[in-house]
């Protein structure tokens, strides 16, 4: 399927476990985000990343991992999950710095820790 | 800090309304301003906004930016039903663009 896709839609893991949420889309867009939406504080950035191999910090990184060794996918890994890391979680991606069409995101995962 | 404000926080109107909603920002590095309508699932895009006064349009939405004053207002004329969402305002910063959002705003409106 053409587009950016989030998979699962919906996680339950219990604290300290490893969890990966998977990004993946098929435009080849360079840039692509990693966002949590929490009642309170609408869309903070965690991590973003402009091309293959080069990934950065956003608002609120600690206790998240990413990587991007291809465009087309970017996972974000809970190396220890807490309970302040329930949230969903949404991919973005761009194709260009200031692309008219703005990011399109995801359809989200939802993200329980126990 | 890179700061994106939005008021009001919710609003209930009539259908057949128009309702305006603000967006005010404090950011480095400004390179645009975003809308997006948010309902059950990801967020959608609506505008784009780089230029000071130059008025975007689809439909019945419509938004304009002041980068003098660094605010945005998104109006809805001839409100809907389907209108009902939460109204998300993101600048783009930095050589990545990367967005900073406002908490939106709830808009629902009722028959």
């Amino acid at each position: 399927d053409a587009g950016i896709t989030q998979s699962p839609r919906y996680k339950i893991t219990e604290t300290g476990r490893q969890v990966t949420l998977m990004c993946h889309q098929t435009w080849s867009h360079s840039y692509m985000f990693w966002y949590r939406q929490d009642l309170g504080h609408g869309l903070r950035l965690i991590y973003y990343s402009a091309a293959a191999d080069i990934t950065d910090k956003g608002e609120v990184p600690d206790g998240y991992v990413v990587s991007r060794s291809k465009t087309e996918n970017f996972p974000l890994t809970l190396e220890s999950a807490t309970r302040s890391q329930t949230s969903v979680y949404f991919c973005a991606s761009s194709g260009a710095r200031d692309s008219p069409y703005g990011y399109t995101f995801g359809s989200g995962t939802r993200l329980t820790v126990v | 800090e890179d700061k994106v404000v939005q008021s009001p926080l919710s609003l209930v109107v009539h259908e057949g309304d128009t309702v305006t909603l603000n967006c005010s920002y404090e950011v480095t590095n400004f390179r645009s301003l975003l809308w997006y309508k948010q309902e059950k699932k990801a967020p959608t895009f609506l505008f784009m906004l780089t230029s000071s006064g130059i008025e975007k349009k689809s439909g019945r939405l419509s938004s304009i930016l002041d980068k003098k004053e660094l605010f945005s207002i998104l109006n809805i004329t001839a409100t809907q039903t389907g209108d009902s969402a939460i109204y998300l305002c993101a600048v783009a910063t930095g050589t990545a663009s990367k967005l900073t959002f406002g908490t939106g705003t709830r808009l629902q409106v009722t028959l």
